[in-house]
């Protein structure tokens, strides 16, 4: 089945600094990659995602790459703040996004102002 | 509803007893998912509804996990005969196409 390593488990950045997390995928049929962001206390939340036919999206100060050949993609957050602290998950699934995820372990970032 | 709602948020439960989570999904939402979060890893699939087709099971851990969804709509999942590795944040999500919409979970404590 499929497998999700995700890196690193922990990141700190200075407030307006960039964020890089990385992730690996072991399934080639894979075609949906989303990522959530979990703040304390509360259920994942999706920031965004990408199919398997594209290569990037961004979305304000947030955006994904995807390498199909190599089976990693990547959350890039610009311009960091504060309020990015969290806990953020990439996952991947073969169905599309209609089937279910399988998860990384996460990484926590820490945003220092 | 206007979000995915689970119950109770927190339970605790003597080693042994039985124990009923309760997850109520956006109306409209087809699918629906639970997954278990321990502390410091990532989320675990369970189990999973998709309208009226047999639900996928892959994910429980052992027969002493069991989930329903009646009338396609509200979903239980119970856990019998609990143990202490049973302890996690137990997740509920919904959806439609794509994107899931997550609970924010029901806290279990097994002492």
């Amino acid at each position: 089945g499929e497998n999700v390593e995700q890196h690193p488990s922990t990141l700190s950045v200075q407030e307006g600094d960039s964020a890089v997390i990385k992730c690996t995928y072991s399934d080639s049929a894979s075609n949906y990659f989303p990522w959530y962001k979990q703040e304390l206390g509360k259920g994942p939340q999706l920031i965004i995602d990408i199919r398997s036919n594209v290569g990037e999206k961004k979305d304000q100060r947030i955006a994904v790459t995807l390498n199909k050949t190599a089976k990693h993609f990547s959350l890039h957050i610009t311009e960091t703040q504060p309020e990015d602290s969290a806990v953020y998950f990439c996952a991947a699934s073969t169905g599309g996004g209609n089937t279910p995820l399988v998860f990384g372990k996460g990484t926590r970032l820490s945003v220092i102002a | 509803g206007a979000g995915v709602s689970q119950s109770p948020s927190n339970k605790v439960t003597e080693k042994g007893k039985d124990v009923e989570l309760r997850c109520d999904p956006i109306s409209g939402h087809t699918a629906l998912y639970w997954y278990r979060q321990s502390l410091g890893q990532g989320l675990e699939f369970l189990i999973y509804f998709q309208g009226n087709s047999a639900p996928d099971k892959s994910g429980l851990p052992s027969d002493r996990f069991s989930a329903e969804r009646t009338g396609g709509s509200v979903s239980t999942l119970t856990i019998q005969r609990t143990q202490q590795e049973d302890s996690a944040v137990y997740l509920c999500a919904s959806s439609l196409e794509v994107g899931y919409t997550f609970g924010s979970g029901t806290r279990l404590t097994v002492v």
